[in-house]
């Protein structure tokens, strides 16, 4: 079973760009999360989304946005991009919500360095 | 307090140690935790979940999960260089109504010397 895809792998913008970031779940998973790590800050809960609906949100500006479509694909954007947002997206996969037991499962990231 | 922490680290051991790895949670956190390892310039990799008390063990590892002293450990046995990581303890935090988000603690960087 293939795992999870993230595209781009790198990405540089510079600073008031926006970015779109896609994420390919699993096979039959339908939830998809997004973070954020950073050396300072680590790894930070950006949402969830699951049936195309965003079902959480983490404490993040407004200019973090997301959604998901029917194959439960996921694309994340950021607009008005700052040099702070300059990061590893990680998307991750789950069979279902986050719950007590449900594992998610990592991609391997996009790295953001906005200059 | 925070929902998890991770507080030991960086941490350094023989090859062919025990290497224990710790986490403490707060009452925010469900019921289940997660170990995730997470090679230098790689994004983290699932390696243990527990979600009951006592003791899980897979291969070298072992999680152990003590819901009354509000600590989960992990345990890796005959450690190897290849071990060499950091270590990420995680666990559901309900965040609002019933939503919950995963919280990952700070990290444990270890080291396994040759």
């Amino acid at each position: 079973k293939a795992g999870v895809t993230q595209t781009p792998r790198y990405l540089i913008k510079t600073r008031g760009q926006q970015v779109t970031l896609s994420c390919s779940p699993i096979s039959g998973h339908r939830s998809v999360s997004w973070y954020q790590q950073t050396p300072g800050q680590g790894l930070q809960f950006l949402f969830e989304y699951f049936s195309e609906t965003q079902r959480n949100k983490g404490n993040f500006p407004g200019r973090f946005s997301g959604r998901q479509f029917s194959n439960s694909r996921s694309e994340m954007n950021v607009s008005t991009l700052e040099l702070g947002d300059s990061a590893l997206y990680l998307c991750a996969s789950s069979p279902g919500l986050l719950t007590s037991y449900n594992e998610q499962f990592f991609g391997p990231g996009t790295r953001l360095t906005v200059l | 307090q925070k929902e998890v922490e991770q507080n030991s680290g960086p941490l350094s051991v023989p090859e062919g140690a025990i290497a224990s790895l710790n986490c403490t949670y707060s009452d925010r956190v469900s019921q289940s935790f997660f170990w995730y390892r997470q090679y230098s310039g790689k994004s983290p990799e699932l390696i243990m979940s527990i979600y009951s008390n006592g003791d899980k063990e897979d291969g070298r590892f072992t999680a152990q999960l003590n819901k009354a002293s509000q600590y989960v450990s992990l345990l890796i046995r005959d450690s190897q260089p290849s071990d060499s990581a950091t270590y990420l303890c995680a666990a559901p935090v309900i965040s609002s109504g019933s939503a919950r988000q995963l919280t990952f603690g700070s990290g444990t960087q270890l080291t396994v010397l040759p």
